[in-house]
């Protein structure tokens, strides 16, 4: 257990359509890092949020967005879905003071 | 760009040492991870190397040689769970962000 929790565990969407995925993150920490794992790939690094700003992005598009709220809790959105987001989307918390990430369980989204 | 290189996939005896290789080439460097992911599930802490040279941590150990842009992950002593995908990342100085290798896949036999 690393009291991070996402949500939902897994999901099907269609292409096209928009999709919203949720991170609570551990107590005290104030930093979160999305990714996103493709099968047989490593994590690819979408972007990070510290104290609800947004303080880091990979190669994504911009209809890959998110939030984070006054509690740390965090939303990945993604609009006009594609068949190639089809993944497990990984939450990271920590501190801004620590290296140490905590992963969430993953959503696994599907698009069909 | 940046660039890291693991092996696909190896294969080991349990009960034996097995030696997971990490390479790197990246444009900044503030420490290497290794970390364990089972089929479906999330990666795991298992070291953070900052410094050259060995950590121990019961049957696992890495090793970082930072001038050669190196890592190893090794595991003794070879358990049937330990079977598992091995990654190394390493962590960027600008902003924190974690780049990640595409893991190795370890498979143990009997």
């Amino acid at each position: 257990e690393t009291g991070v929790t996402q949500s939902p565990t897994h999901l099907i969407k269609t292409r096209g359509q928009q999709v919203t995925l949720r991170c609570s993150s551990q107590s005290g920490h104030n930093t979160v890092s999305w990714y996103q794992q493709a099968l047989g790939q490593g994590p690819q690094f979408i972007f990070q949020y510290y104290r609800e700003e947004e303080n880091g992005r990979g190669n994504f598009p911009p209809r890959f967005s998110g939030l984070q709220f006054p509690n740390y809790s965090s939303e990945l959105n993604v609009n006009a879905l594609e068949l190639d987001d089809s993944a497990l989307y990984l939450c990271a918390s920590r501190t801004s003071v620590s290296t140490e990430a905590f992963f969430g369980q993953g959503t696994r989204l599907t698009v069909v | 760009g940046q660039n890291i290189d693991q092996p696909t996939e190896m294969t080991a005896t349990e009960g034996a040492i097995v030696q997971i290789n990490c390479t790197y080439q990246t444009s900044g460097f503030n420490g290497l991870f290794w970390y364990q992911q089972h089929a479906g599930e999330a990666p795991t802490f298992l070291s953070y190397n900052v410094l050259d040279g060995l950590e121990e941590k019961g049957r696992f150990s890495s090793f970082l040689s930072r001038s050669k842009g190196y890592s190893y992950l090794l595991l003794k002593e070879l358990q049937m769970k330990d079977s598992a995908s091995y990654l190394c990342a390493v962590l960027m100085d600008s902003n924190y962000q974690l780049i990640w290798g595409a893991g190795t896949k370890l498979i143990i036999k009997p």
